[in-house]
């Protein structure tokens, strides 16, 4: 119940086209959905989050869906650039008494073509 | 200033050396974490600090110790490590107590390597 699962586990995308990562997760009581963009040799760094009062949210080229009745959330790179190949962690935690445990997904790892 | 910074930036060791990997913030941030990762797995959580109290203890070997001397300072000292514990050592930090949940920062890593 605690598991966060992620697909593709590995994704190519041409220049300007759109990258598409899906995440579901069962535990109810999550209710923080962040995504994390990682490059080699370096730490996780926060894209993007989402609380389940809203469906979408945007900031730039970056956009969470989130769908609670079906427990899914999504993250849309629009645009996509040769500079957003990395790789990227779906997680979900509770917002209070969790300790901040973030549950991550697999990974993705996202490579934009020329 | 919003970087947690770790050093080093590389470790090996062998199995008898006794290191130790420093973590460091200067936001005020209120709780700070011990992840560690292998090579294209997700980040996995050791422990937890907050209010600089170890709060969480997610059944570490103890050849890994934590240490929290201040606020802004994390420790994790190193002893007796085996092979299979080389890994990326990311600490990180959030602005609200452990419990109340929030953004976490991470820093860039310890590239740890045990021979």
């Amino acid at each position: 119940q605690q598991q966060v699962k992620q697909s593709p586990q590995s994704l190519i995308v041409q220049k300007g086209g759109i990258s598409i990562i899906n995440c579901a997760y069962e535990n109810t009581a999550f209710d923080y959905f962040p995504w994390y963009q990682q490059f080699p040799g370096k730490g996780p760094a926060l894209l993007i989050a989402i609380r389940p009062d809203v469906s979408e949210k945007k900031e730039g080229r970056f956009t969470i869906s989130f769908n609670k009745s079906a427990k899914q959330f999504s993250l849309h790179i629009m645009d996509s650039q040769p500079g957003d190949s990395a790789t990227y962690f779906c997680a979900a935690s509770p917002h209070t008494g969790g300790g901040n445990k973030l549950t991550f997904g697999t990974g993705t790892q996202l490579k934009v073509e020329l | 200033d919003t970087e947690v910074t770790q050093t080093p930036k590389h470790l090996v060791m062998g199995m008898t050396n006794k290191k130790s990997l420093k973590c460091e913030q200067h936001m005020g941030h209120r709780a700070m974490y011990w992840y560690k990762q292998k090579a294209k797995k997700p980040p996995e959580l050791m422990f937890v600090y907050s209010y600089e109290k170890l709060s969480i203890n997610e059944s570490v070997p103890s050849r890994f110790s934590p240490e929290c001397p201040n606020s802004s300072l994390l420790n994790l000292h190193l002893h007796a490590l085996q092979p299979e514990d080389s890994a990326l050592y990311l600490c990180a930090s959030s602005p609200r107590a452990a419990f109340e949940g929030g953004e976490l920062f991470f820093g860039e890593g310890s590239r740890l390597t045990v021979l």
